[in-house]
């Protein structure tokens, strides 16, 4: 199984520039969670979703979009990257869960650098 | 708002020390517990879960952790850590739909 996958592993951007992150999943988990992850700030959640077609907005989602049009297949887009950007993003899943989230399967993480 | 605090956040000890991480989170209502590991370059891993009875959590890797509700705490223990312990520890919180994670312990064990 190969779990979570994230595409790309590394990018370097421009400001200004656009770009999608891609993250699939193959254990048909219904949630789906993109982080940000920063040096003593821990994770910070961009955006989510509880199922095929549904997104909602996390504690950081300025700047981002995401669309989950397929289950397996979770996007986030930058339409015009900024240097504040520059971050390890984790892509999750996990199974639907009544009241509160289930444990996390996270991808390997994609670096993206804004110059 | 949720939130999840972690103190210490970086810990240095020595091969055969005690560990124990705290982890403090401010929602009221009924919650999911996690702990989450980061080993260097690697992503995170569920170490242990909290969701209902026995508040002692036993997790991978001989850890465990206590939930005591009047505290609103879920702290991490390790009795005796080894230098491949190494690693970056997450609390996570969830209730009502809602997330959040901790900011996060650096815990370096030196052999």
């Amino acid at each position: 199984n190969a779990g979570v996958t994230q595409t790309p592993k590394f990018r370097v951007l421009k400001t200004g520039q656009s770009m999608t992150l891609l993250c699939a999943q193959d254990m048909n988990h219904e949630y789906m969670y993109w982080y940000r992850q920063d040096p003593g700030m821990g994770l910070r959640l961009i955006h989510y979703s509880v199922g095929e077609g549904t997104t909602a907005k996390g504690e950081v989602p300025d700047g981002y979009n995401v669309s989950r049009l397929k289950k397996q297949n979770f996007l986030l887009g930058l339409e015009s990257a900024a240097p504040s950007q520059t971050s390890v993003y984790f892509c999750a899943s996990s199974l639907a869960g009544t009241g509160g989230h289930q444990p996390q399967h996270f991808g390997d993480g994609t670096r993206l650098s804004i110059l | 708002a949720q939130s999840v605090s972690q103190h210490n956040h970086h810990v240095i000890l020595s091969e055969a020390a005690s560990l124990e991480l705290g982890c403090n989170y401010s929602y009221g209502g009924t919650v999911n517990l996690f702990w989450y590991v980061q080993y260097p370059g690697q992503h995170l891993q569920l170490l242990l879960k909290y969701f209902s009875g026995d508040p002692l959590v036993k997790g991978i890797k001989g850890f465990e952790a206590e939930f005591i509700k009047s505290k609103f705490s879920f702290n991490l223990r390790k009795p005796s850590v080894q230098w491949s312990d190494t690693a970056e520890y997450f609390c996570a919180v969830t209730g009502n739909n809602r997330l959040a994670f901790g900011k996060g312990n650096q815990v370096v064990v030196i052999p």
